[in-house]
C-alpha cells in the first residue's frame, strides 16, 4: 500500500540555520506530494506541493522536489525563523480512488532564537 | 469566506457515551474528508463523502463510527460507546472537487475519553 515516511525529529535548530526534513514515500502510479504545517493547538496549512516527477514546490522560504528515482520529497529552507517552529508532515494523495491524504508521522521544529 | 469550521473543538466524555463531532465545510464545497490524529502519530483517513453519500469508509473502525453528511446541515461523525484508545484530535477537510489534496482543514477537535 502507499505510505510515507519521514525523518523522526523533535529537530532543533537556531535562527537563521539550514533546515531538511527527509521524506520518502512509496505508491503506486503518481501521486502528488505535499508538505502541511501544523501549528500548536491548530489544523494543518498546506506549505507546499508538487504533482509530478521533477517539480519543485516552493512557498515561504520553503522547497521540496518531487525525485522520481529516489521516491523523496525532502523540504528544505535556507534561514529558519522562530516563526517556524510547528510540526511539518509529508504527505502523499492516493492517486487511485478518492485521493485521501497519507501522512508521514510529522516531524516537530523547534526553533530558538 | 470562513474557513472549515469544526465543533466544539475539545470533548470530554465518558467510557460508553455516545461523541458526535461536527463539521461545516467551507462555502461551495460538497466533499468532506475525516482524518484522525492519535498522540505522537501523523493522520490517518477515515472517510470520505459527498452529499448524502458516503464514497469511501475505508479507514472506518468496523464497529462504533459512523458518518454522515446531509443535504442540510454539517457532516457529523459520531462515535458510540466510546474508549480510551478513541482519544484523538479529529480534522474535517472540505474540497470543492473530489481534489482531496486541494482539501482545507479545520482546526480539529480533540476529543477526550476518561
Amino acid at each position: 500500500g502507499n505510505s510515507v515516511t519521514q525523518m523522526e525529529g523533535p529537530v532543533t535548530l537556531s535562527e537563521e540555520a539550514f533546515l531538511t526534513i527527509n521524506c520518502t514515500y512509496t505508491a503506486t502510479g503518481y501521486p502528488s506530494l505535499f508538505w502541511y504545517v501544523q501549528y500548536p493547538g491548530e489544523g494543518l496549512q498546506l506549505l507546499l506541493k508538487a504533482t509530478k516527477a521533477d517539480d519543485k514546490g516552493s512557498n515561504k522560504g520553503f522547497e521540496a522536489t518531487y525525485r522520481k528515482e529516489t521516491t523523496s520529497f525532502h523540504l528544505e529552507k535556507g534561514s529558519v525563523q522562530v516563526s517556524d517552529s510547528a510540526v511539518y508532515f509529508c504527505a502523499l494523495s492516493d492517486p487511485y480512488g478518492s485521493e485521501k491524504l497519507v501522512f508521514g508521522k510529522g516531524t516537530k521544529l523547534t526553533v530558538n532564537p | 469566506n470562513a474557513g472549515v469550521m469544526q465543533n466544539p473543538r475539545h470533548l470530554v466524555r465518558r467510557r460508553g457515551q455516545e461523541a458526535r463531532l461536527r463539521c461545516s465545510p467551507m462555502k461551495g464545497h460538497s466533499h468532506v474528508y475525516w482524518y484522525r490524529q492519535l498522540p505522537e502519530e501523523g493522520l490517518k483517513f477515515m472517510v470520505y463523502l459527498q452529499k448524502e453519500n458516503i464514497i469511501d469508509e475505508s479507514g472506518m473502525p468496523k464497529e462504533r463510527f459512523s458518518a454522515e453528511f446531509p443535504k442540510e446541515g454539517p457532516s457529523i461523525l459520531r462515535i458510540q460507546q466510546v474508549v480510551r484508545g478513541d482519544s484523538a484530535a479529529y480534522f474535517c477537510a472540505s474540497s470543492p472537487l473530489q481534489a482531496g489534496t486541494e482539501a482545507f482543514f479545520g482546526q480539529g477537535t480533540r476529543l477526550t475519553v476518561v
